[in-house]
């Protein structure tokens, strides 16, 4: 069955940079591009982009540019997304998202800032 | 940019009948998803291009379209289907998605 497996929580100090993963099995790899969506507390879902798995290009939404990186490693069918210059105002639930129709997503991984 | 309005909020009791719309800002409109979110858990796809729904989703979910406006229904609604709700769709302009501004369906 298809899945999708995120690494766990993460705390950070303001300044810092994580690392999220998501892990895919159950279907071709590269047949799906992977989209990332960002909920924080209180507000809705935000599309932050998404990355073709086949070519390993990235798209980033607006707002999502400059401090966000898409990338991959096809060998481990994963995917990564990298916050650097970690603020208060990044912490949130991360979501990775299968292809056009969102169809299967990861279980969430919560990045906590604090200052 | 491109926006997905939807209503902050539904309420319906046990039985009737819940709407959901979802206005597109801009022509011509992509197809439109619609997704499930319980506290604490990950969305789920409910509606896929505008009317299909996937296997295992109750055919009391349906969705339906007109211009610009995207519809999700729930007939006969249960307590479990509290939640809220997410349309997205696509700018036609380019490979970028949106998600609609979620409604909250509150079974009374």
């Amino acid at each position: 069955q298809v899945q999708l497996v995120q690494s766990g929580s993460e705390l950070k100090k303001s300044g810092a940079s994580v690392k999220v993963s998501c892990k895919a099995s159950g279907y071709t790899f590269t047949t799906y591009g992977i989209n990332w969506v960002r909920h924080a507390p209180g507000q809705g879902l935000e599309w932050m982009g998404w990355i073709n798995t086949n070519i390993g290009n990235p798209t980033y939404a607006q707002g999502f540019t400059g401090r966000f990186v898409f990338s991959l490693d096809t060998s481990v069918s994963t995917t990564y997304l990298q916050i650097s210059s970690l603020k208060p105002e990044d912490t949130a639930v991360y979501y990775c998202a299968r292809g056009t129709a969102f169809d299967y997503w990861g279980q969430g991984t919560l990045v906590t800032v604090s200052s | 940019s491109y926006e997905l309005t939807q209503p902050p909020s539904v309420s319906v009791s046990p039985g009737q009948t819940a709407r959901i719309t979802c206005s597109a800002d801009a022509l011509p409109k992509q197809y439109a998803y619609w997704y499930q979110q319980k506290p604490g858990q990950a969305p789920v796809l409910v509606i896929y291009k505008d009317t299909e729904r996937p296997s295992g989703i109750p055919e009391r979910f349906s969705g339906s379209s007109s211009g610009t406006t995207v519809t999700l229904t729930i007939s006969g609604v249960q307590a479990e289907d509290e939640a809220d709700y997410y349309c997205q769709s696509a700018d036609s302009s380019g490979p970028y998605h949106v998600f609609g501004t979620g409604t909250r369906v509150t079974v009374l």
